[in-house]
């Protein structure tokens, strides 16, 4: 079945950067887009941006445009996701998702805690 | 950007009761690319329903999804105990894709 492996919790300082993966298995990853969501606590969900499945076109949210980068290695069937410039309403839970007509399934989620 | 308006806040049923959740879109929902997600605490999304209506795999049918442009519904039958959780509607008709604020649902 469709599994997601992200990263381990992070927690960082005001200004750092941080590099989150998520391996995944069960489905052939070059055949669907990967996107990124975030969750802060208590709130809706907020898309970060995606990567297309082929020729690695990304697209992002305009809120994070400048400051993240998605990137994958098709044979390590890897994504990552790095978010510079934290700060403290960067504290969120991020996930992987495929898009297959829909964020379907999610991975388990990295928390990503920014704090001084 | 697309601001989508979920109603109720929250919903306090009872088992065996139906539920009906509603999901309002600031603009046409550009081919209905309208979904809705269940979230239960500690875990991630789950999709329920994929271009307004369509079950996703493994849903049972007691849920269900309807509506149109701008007027979305979400229709739980039989509640289960289980069910309890947060709903979100979520369009990705328009860049960027968005999400509702949600409607928690107490059993």
């Amino acid at each position: 079945q469709v599994q997601f492996v992200q990263s381990g919790a992070e927690l960082k300082k005001p200004g750092d950067s941080v590099r989150l993966s998520c391996k995944a298995s069960g489905y052939d990853f070059t055949s669907y887009p990967l996107h990124w969501m975030r969750q802060a606590p208590g709130q809706r969900p907020e898309w970060v941006g995606w990567i297309t499945p082929d020729d690695d076109e990304t697209n992002y949210s305009q809120r994070f445009r400048g400051r993240v980068t998605i990137s994958k290695d098709r044979a390590a069937t890897t994504a990552y996701l790095e978010v510079r410039g934290l700060t403290s309403e960067d504290t969120a839970v991020y996930y992987c998702v495929r898009w297959a007509g829909g964020a379907d399934p999610w991975g388990p989620g990295t928390l990503v805690s920014v704090s001084s | 950007e697309i601001v989508l308006t979920q109603s109720p806040g929250t919903l306090s049923l009872s088992p065996g009761e139906g539920a009906t959740l509603s999901c309002r879109a600031s603009q046409t929902v550009f081919k209905n690319k309208l979904y809705w997600y269940q979230q239960k605490p500690g875990q991630p999304p789950r999709l329920l329903i994929y271009r307004a209506s369509t079950r996703a795999t493994g849903i049972p049918d007691r849920f269900s999804g309807t509506g149109s442009g701008t007027d979305f519904t979400l229709t739980i039958t039989r509640l289960e105990p289980e069910d309890s959780a947060v709903y979100y509607c979520q369009q990705s008709g328009t860049a960027p894709l968005t999400f509702g604020g949600g409607t928690r649902l107490e059993i």
